[in-house]
């Protein structure tokens, strides 16, 4: 079982240039998560899916694009990046959301220059 | 609204014990518990829910109170893997809310 993969694993982009992040899970969740993660802030919630064809706001949702068209993948869109975007960015996955804990992507380092 | 832990950095030597608490001022249903090592992604641990049940995979241990809406884990003689930092979620709406985490490092 390969889990939860996201890639890529590393990127570097220019200040207001896009990108697209994938999240892929082969465990048949239904439940899907983006955070980014900041020194010192711990995990903070972007978007997040409940099922194929919904997508929900988080805590810090400005900036940020997602869709989820298939159960197994989960992208997350930068329209025109920002310094402030400079993170780690955490995919997760989950049985149900509520009572089941959730599976890690191993993230994905993105740097604004 | 994000719980808030405490204490912020705990430092260990091999075999000592340590508290990790976990606080919301919201009613709590149920606590996540993870760890995650320097350059790693975090690792479920544990779920507590209302009722007492507990759910989980590691050899640590942990409470729920509901009426004081915390939660605390606790690692008893601690090993040189369990270095990391400790995170608690709680639920709001259909995700959960992480705290800022807990840098727990065990020396020899």
């Amino acid at each position: 079982n390969a889990g939860v993969t996201q890639t890529p694993k590393f990127r570097v982009l220019k200040t207001g240039q896009s990108m697209t992040l994938l999240c892929a899970q082969d465990m048949n969740h239904e439940y899907m998560y983006w955070y980014r993660q900041d020194p010192g802030m711990g995990l903070r919630l972007i978007h997040y899916s409940v099922g194929e064809g919904t997508t929900a706001k988080g805590e810090v949702p400005d900036g940020y694009n997602v869709s989820r068209l298939k159960k197994q993948n989960f992208l997350l869109g930068l329209e025109s990046a920002a310094p402030s975007q400079t993170s780690v960015y955490f995919c997760a996955s989950s049985y149900s959301g509520v009572n089941y804990g959730y599976t890690f992507g191993s993230g994905t380092r993105l740097t604004v220059v | 609204q994000q719980p808030v832990q405490s204490p912020q950095a705990v430092i260990l030597r091999e075999g000592e014990d340590a508290v990790i608490n976990c606080s919301s001022s919201k009613a709590l249903y149920s606590v996540h518990w993870y760890r995650q090592k320097h350059g790693e992604a975090p690792v479920f641990l544990m779920i507590l829910l209302k009722g007492g049940e507990q759910k989980g995979h590691e050899k640590i241990s942990a409470s729920f109170n509901e009426k004081k809406q915390q939660s605390s884990l606790y690692l008893t003689a601690s090993q040189l893997s369990y270095s990391g930092t400790y995170f608690c979620g709680t639920l709001s709406g259909y995700a959960l809310n992480f705290g800022k985490g807990t840098s727990l490092l065990v020396t020899p």
